[in-house]
């Protein structure tokens, strides 16, 4: 069975513009999860989409944003790139069936977004 | 905003129990306890997790305070490929938050 795929591996912008990510669960999941890890630093939440919505997010400001297609698929967008937006980008997806509480997610191995 | 504590780092001897502590005294009664660690270039994985009761599964127990407000990760036998970020993170409806986690060294 596949595992939680994302693409692009790397991606190299510049302040200001903007970067897509995008992320594949594994089938049959439907929530997909999104976090920051900056270098050396833990993950920080981004968004939460599970059946097509978005169910909760992280204290990131409204240029992150992303939306989970039909198929669950996700992808997340960062408009007017900073910086310190350089970070890798995880995505984690799960299947929710006893309630999120207790639920496994699984990673993918990550987009590393430098912004120069 | 984690609502968990864990030692910044923490060292062991190849073969030796490990036990990894957390704290999370501000628990509510809902929020389920999971552990997560993170090698080396690579994304997380789950390890285990738990309500009320101690748990054990292949990759090692946990064990979860009366109060719940604290709860260690042991790892039985740590291997050199057991040196990773280990994650202690509190679940619950809408929230899951990772805070900045142990780093575990295994010294051969």
């Amino acid at each position: 069975e596949a595992g939680v795929t994302q693409s692009p591996t790397h991606l190299i912008k510049t302040r200001g513009q903007q970067a897509t990510l995008r992320c594949s669960p594994i089938s049959g999941h439907t929530s997909v999860y999104w976090y920051q890890q900056a270098l050396g630093l833990g993950l920080q939440f981004l968004l939460w989409y599970d059946e097509g919505e978005e169910r909760n997010r992280g204290n990131f400001p409204p240029r992150f944003s992303g939306r989970q297609f039909p198929n669950y698929s996700s992808e997340l967008n960062v408009n007017a790139l900073e910086l310190e937006d350089s970070a890798l980008y995880l995505c984690a997806s799960s299947l929710p069936l006893a309630g999120v509480s207790t639920d496994t997610q699984y990673f993918g191995p990550g987009t590393r977004l430098t912004v120069l | 905003d984690a609502k968990t504590t864990q030692p910044n780092s923490m060292e062991s001897n190849e073969e030796e129990p490990v036990h990894l502590p957390c704290n999370h005294s501000t628990i509510s009664g809902t929020d389920y306890i999971h552990w997560y660690r993170q090698l080396p270039s690579q994304g997380p994985e789950y390890v285990i997790h738990g309500l009320t009761s101690n748990v054990n599964n292949r990759m090692a127990s946990l064990a979860i305070a009366e109060d719940r407000k604290s709860s260690t990760l042991i790892l039985h036998r740590a291997t050199l490929r057991d040196a990773a970020v280990y994650y202690c993170i509190l679940r619950a409806l809408n929230d899951m938050r990772f805070g900045a986690g142990t780093r575990l060294t295994v010294k051969p």
